[in-house]
């Protein structure tokens, strides 16, 4: 059983650019959770895909945008990058959106300058 | 809305000696997880022990225990004969059991570390 897997490890972008982050969901797992993780912090509830619909979002600006495919990977796309964009990105998987078990990925360092 | 409090910053114990973490929640739901998560310097945030709210009895995973107090809204961690793998950021996380998105909530964390 593959665990869940993340895009690219680490990535560095400029103010103002557009990034896109992926996620791999754990075999048998149709939910996506996404978490921002600032530096000295625990991580922040960005939104939720369950079978390719949004299902649920945190207090986070429109320019935070997410898509879930037919397999169930998903993609976290960020545009108009602000300095405080810079955190770990981390994605969870769950069996479905009804389980209270969620398995995190190794996430992805974003740095913006 | 739910929030999670860690009031410990930073914790450290000798190997083989116990420690325990502290956390508090505020929610007005009475249907509820409570969970611990350690995440090493690897980043990948892996799930110590979970508690269901419902559950008078607290949960064990080995070498790792909580003490849950409902009424107070205390969540702690025990870590027994810690070792040097424990060495981690520990963070306590509630989730809701009611309605249709299940999102955990966090703490801001606790750094522990294992001395030899």
């Amino acid at each position: 059983e593959t665990g869940v897997t993340q895009s690219p490890t680490h990535l560095i972008k400029t103010r103002g650019q557009q990034v896109t982050l992926r996620c791999s969901s754990q075999s048998g797992h149709n939910t996506v959770s996404w978490y921002q993780q600032a530096l000295g912090q625990g991580p922040q509830f960005i939104f939720q895909y369950y079978r390719e619909e949004e299902n649920g979002r945190g207090n986070f600006p429109p320019r935070f945008s997410g898509l879930q495919f037919p397999n169930y990977s998903s993609e976290l796309n960020v545009n108009a990058l602000e300095l405080d964009d810079s955190a770990l990105y981390l994605c969870a998987s769950s069996r479905d959106r009804a389980s209270n078990e969620q398995y995190f990925g190794p996430g992805t360092r974003l740095t913006v300058t | 809305a739910q929030t999670v409090t860690q009031s410990q910053p930073e914790m450290s114990v000798q190997e083989a000696e116990t420690v325990t973490l502290s956390c508090t929640y505020d929610t007005s739901e009475n249907n509820y997880y409570l969970f611990w998560y350690k995440q090493p310097p690897s980043r990948q945030m892996i799930l110590v022990i979970r508690q269901e709210a419902y559950k008078q009895q607290n949960a064990t995973e080995n070498r790792f225990s909580v003490n849950f107090q409902k009424a107070a809204k205390s969540f702690s961690l025990k870590i027994s004969d810690s070792q040097l793998g424990d060495t981690a950021m520990y963070f306590c996380a509630f989730m809701n059991g009611g309605g249709s998105n299940y999102k955990l909530t966090f703490g801001k964390g606790t750094l522990l570390t294992v001395n030899p």
